[in-house]
């Protein structure tokens, strides 16, 4: 299995541009999740999916879409790319929600400017 | 709001040596604590997982424990190795309200060197 694979490992963006960030994983997990990582932050939910078809809102959605057609991909849209925006980003996928005994497998990460 | 503060936030140390790294927590209602270790430049990988009724959990050379009374954790490395340098980041999960959301809370992680 190659887990939680992402892409581009690295993007630069010039302010109001748009992109996608890709993510897919291979071990058949419901639900999938995106993560930015600030310096001196703790991770924080951008948006999630509970499956194909359904996804949700985070703790800091702004500027970022999502869609879920399958089961195995979440990619991650940047309207409108901010300044406020340069950080890495992470995609994570576990069977279930990250409840209880619930292992969450994380991507090798996109690293993301703004300019 | 809940939070998860981890300390110290960077600590060096010598190969070989024994430490501990805490966080202490404010996120209700608790279900599970979780710690992670991130290396630079990849994603975080997950050490150990604990829910209320346990207090301490084991991963070869890791170890964490919960008091989940006073709301604090630990994770003690013993036996430190040069691949030990990495950040090592504290996760706390509430029980979601209507099976709502994520409901896990990332601390800002510990960043520990382990020098030769």
């Amino acid at each position: 299995n190659a887990g939680v694979t992402q892409t581009p490992k690295f993007q630069v963006l010039k302010t109001g541009q748009s992109m996608t960030l890709q993510c897919a994983q291979d071990m058949n997990h419901e639900y999938m999740s995106w993560y930015r990582q600030d310096p001196g932050m703790g991770l924080r939910l951008i948006h999630y999916s509970v499956g194909a078809g359904i996804t949700d809102q985070g703790e800091v959605p702004n500027g970022y879409n999502v869609s879920r057609s399958t089961t195995e991909d979440f990619p991650l849209r940047l309207l409108s790319a901010a300044p406020s925006q340069t950080s890495v980003y992470f995609c994570a996928s576990s069977y279930y929600r990250p409840s209880g005994r619930e292992t969450q497998y994380f991507g090798p990460g996109t690293r993301l400017l703004v300019l | 709001k809940n939070q998860v503060e981890q300390s110290p936030q960077s600590l060096i140390i010598l190969e070989g040596k024994n430490c501990t790294l805490q966080c202490n927590y404010t996120v209700s209602p608790f279900s599970n604590l979780r710690w992670y270790k991130q290396d630079t430049g990849r994603g975080p990988v997950s050490l150990t997982i604990m829910t209320f009724s346990e207090n301490t959990k084991s991963n070869g050379r890791y170890t964490a424990t919960l008091d989940a009374d006073t709301k604090q954790s630990s994770l003690h490395i013993t036996a430190s190795q040069l691949s030990d340098s990495a950040s090592y980041i504290c996760v706390v999960g509430a029980t979601s309200i209507n099976n709502a959301g994520n409901m896990l809370t990332f601390g800002g992680g510990t960043r520990l060197m382990v020098k030769p």
